[in-house]
This record gives structure tokens, C-alpha cells and sequence, in this order.
């Protein structure tokens, strides 16, 4: 059973500090990792895919990837108001083209 | 611009009732997905579709059918055997039946049994 496991929240950060966002999989078969932005009552929507181990930067977006831990996490850096959202991560294992949500964590960040 | 449209928004249903929720793509993506998301939960497949005339079932296809006679289209039929309908309907799309692009996602149609 291929599971990515995301902690629920609320994690509440004050604005301008910088939000972790962390998700562990299962399947050490994944190869390819997205983080979706859902706004309350709203769509996803794709702000990061990271398939290399490391580092990757987009503004203030960061994902890390460790396939030895097994690892995703998405750092915003000064954080806002409108970062107030529940953030997905899910996983994609090689041959296959239908990824493993995590069922998301709730961020909100504080004036 | 290209995206996907689901329609309608909101949906109210009756017990023992089909409806059917519309969903258009104008991003020439090979590849259409429905998801259902309830309160808590993360995204459940219920069906997909890589091309026309072909789709398969994903994890909670039960009490709901699809179509796919057109590449741009991906209508989802909840049926009177879907005994707990009342959530968030999702459609998605990813380019060349694979989503290493990730998923473009419509609007949702939240569905409501009355």
C-alpha cells in the first residue's frame, strides 16, 4: 500500500517567519514529488514538483527531497496571510502515472 | 485561456436520483481524472481516462460511471447506488497520460443530497 503521510495541523507560524511543511511516503519506488495549495473551498493548485534529492527554489517556495529518509518538505520563506491554505503533497512512483495524495496540512499564518 | 471547467457548481440531489457532473478541458491534456474529497480527507480516485474511448477504474468507482467520446470532455454520472454521494467533486487533467507535469484541476462541483 503506497501511503504519504502528512501531519493534519493547523501549523500557525507569525507572518514574515518561514513555514515548514513536512510529508513521509512509503514507497521507495516514488520518484517524483508535487505540492498543491488548496485555498479553503477551492481547487488545487501545482506549486512545486521536485524529483531530484535536494533543493529546489522557486521565489520564496523551497521542496527538499531525501529518498534515503523518505522525506518531502516545503519551506515558505516570509510567510503572508494569503500562504493561509491546506498544502498537499503526493508522490509518484516510476511506470506509474497516478500519484499517492497525502490528505494535506492546514497553514496559517498570523499578521 | 485554456483550463478546465466543471459545471455546475453546486448540486443538490435527491435520494435515489443520478446527476451528472460536467467537465471540459481546453488544454488538449490526453489524460482526465475525477477525484472526490470529503471534510479531512485527502483525494480519492474514482475514475480516469489516458484517451478517448477508454478509462479505468480508480480506488471508489463504485456507484459512479463515466464517458470519455471526446478528448476535451470527462462527464461523471453519480448513480442512486452511490449511497453517500454528499462531497467535493474534482476534475483534473495531466499532459500525455502521465502526470510528471503535475495535475491542472478544475473548480470542483460540490454536491449536496437532500
Amino acid at each position: 500500500q503506497k501511503e504519504v503521510e502528512q501531519n493534519s495541523g493547523p501549523l500557525s507560524v507569525p507572518e514574515g517567519a518561514i513555514a515548514s511543511l513536512n510529508c513521509t511516503y512509503s514507497d521507495r519506488g516514488s520518484q517524483s514529488f508535487f505540492w498543491y495549495r488548496q485555498y479553503s473551498g477551492k481547487s488545487p493548485e501545482l506549486i512545486m514538483f521536485i524529483y531530484s534529492n535536494g533543493d529546489k527554489e522557486d521565489g520564496r517556495f523551497t521542496a527538499q527531497l531525501n529518498k534515503a529518509s523518505q522525506y518531502v518538505s516545503l519551506l515558505i520563506r516570509d510567510s503572508q496571510p494569503s500562504d493561509s491554505a491546506t498544502y498537499l503533497c503526493a508522490g509518484l512512483s516510476g511506470g506509474s502515472y497516478i500519484p499517492t495524495f497525502g490528505r494535506g496540512t492546514s497553514l496559517i499564518v498570523h499578521p | 485561456d485554456g483550463g478546465i471547467t466543471q459545471s455546475p457548481k453546486y448540486l443538490f440531489r435527491k435520494e435515489g436520483q443520478n446527476v451528472t457532473l460536467s467537465c471540459e478541458q481546453n488544454l488538449n491534456h490526453d489524460a482526465m481524472y475525477w477525484y472526490r474529497q470529503d471534510p479531512g480527507q485527502g483525494l480519492r480516485l474514482i475514475y480516469y481516462s489516458q484517451i478517448v474511448n477508454d478509462f479505468q477504474k480508480g480506488d471508489i468507482a463504485e456507484g459512479y460511471s463515466v464517458s470519455r467520446e471526446k478528448k476535451e470532455s470527462f462527464p461523471l454520472t453519480v448513480t442512486s447506488a452511490q449511497k453517500n454521494p454528499t462531497a467535493f467533486y474534482l476534475c483534473a487533467s495531466s499532459i500525455e497520460g502521465r502526470s510528471n507535469y503535475g495535475y491542472t484541476f478544475g473548480s470542483g462541483t460540490r454536491l449536496t443530497v437532500v
